[in-house]
């Protein structure tokens, strides 16, 4: 019954390997987005995504590429990992009116060696 | 552009006693939101409050409560009889209108309540 679901849950991996943290939720939400929290607890949005359609870019290098196969999907696939790429990552959802609560999944530990 | 300031870095407190959590924000919107998230040390992200920028009514919900002022631009949080598993981040975040509904978080104020 997991509102919004994240696999997996923890991630280590060595510096240049690909690697992809999926994110599904069960909401019937039409946005998706994907935030990085750092070692220093700070919360910044990376990706969101309105059906299907990218609506936000917050200058994340190119090597970080965001996917829905469809509205209830939104997938992060990061290229040649880098260490400071190590962090935790959550991906939230919210309906599609401005404004609305946004409910997270319980985040993907990443530590990049 | 818009930014939440959580002035407080860190908290600590015996249990029992009250705290306010200060958040501060700033938005050329007219119509925006405002939230409140817990992060307990298990690592999720708990919605607390949500509040929008025509209703300025504080909010009460067991020992949580909510100051919403805009004439000073806050919206800070009290917990009264602060228990020990209170003890976790606490983050304020802004949405506006115009901006695709992203939020911008605070810095977070992490909150430890002693025995």
């Amino acid at each position: 019954d997991t509102a919004v679901s994240q696999t997996p849950k923890y991630l280590v991996t060595q510096m240049g390997n690909d690697k992809s943290i999926k994110c599904e939720q069960n909401l019937g939400h039409d946005t998706m987005y994907w935030y990085k929290q750092d070692s220093k607890k700070f919360l910044k949005i990376m990706f969101s995504y309105n059906n299907k359609e990218l609506i936000i870019n917050e200058t994340v290098p190119n090597r970080f590429s965001p996917k829905s196969p469809d509205k209830a999907h939104l997938n992060l696939h990061i290229n040649s990992l880098e260490l400071g790429d190590s962090a935790v990552y959550f991906c939230a959802s919210s309906p599609l009116k401005r404004g609305e609560t946004q409910y997270f999944g319980p985040g993907t530990r990443l530590l990049v060696l | 552009a818009q930014k939440v300031t959580q002035a407080q870095t860190e908290i600590s407190v015996v249990e029992k006693e009250d705290v306010t959590l200060d958040c501060v924000y700033e938005t050329r919107d007219t119509t925006y939101y405002l939230f409140w998230y817990k992060q307990p040390p298990s690592g999720e992200l708990v919605f607390l409050i949500r509040r929008n920028s025509f209703d300025e009514q504080n909010e009460i919900s067991g020992r949580y409560s909510w100051n919403f002022q805009k004439s000073t631009s806050s919206f800070n949080f009290t917990i009264t009889a602060s228990q020990v598993v209170d003890s976790a981040v606490y983050f304020c975040a802004l949405s506006v209108n115009t901006n695709a509904g992203k939020s911008t978080f605070g810095d977070g104020t992490t909150l430890t309540v002693k025995p």
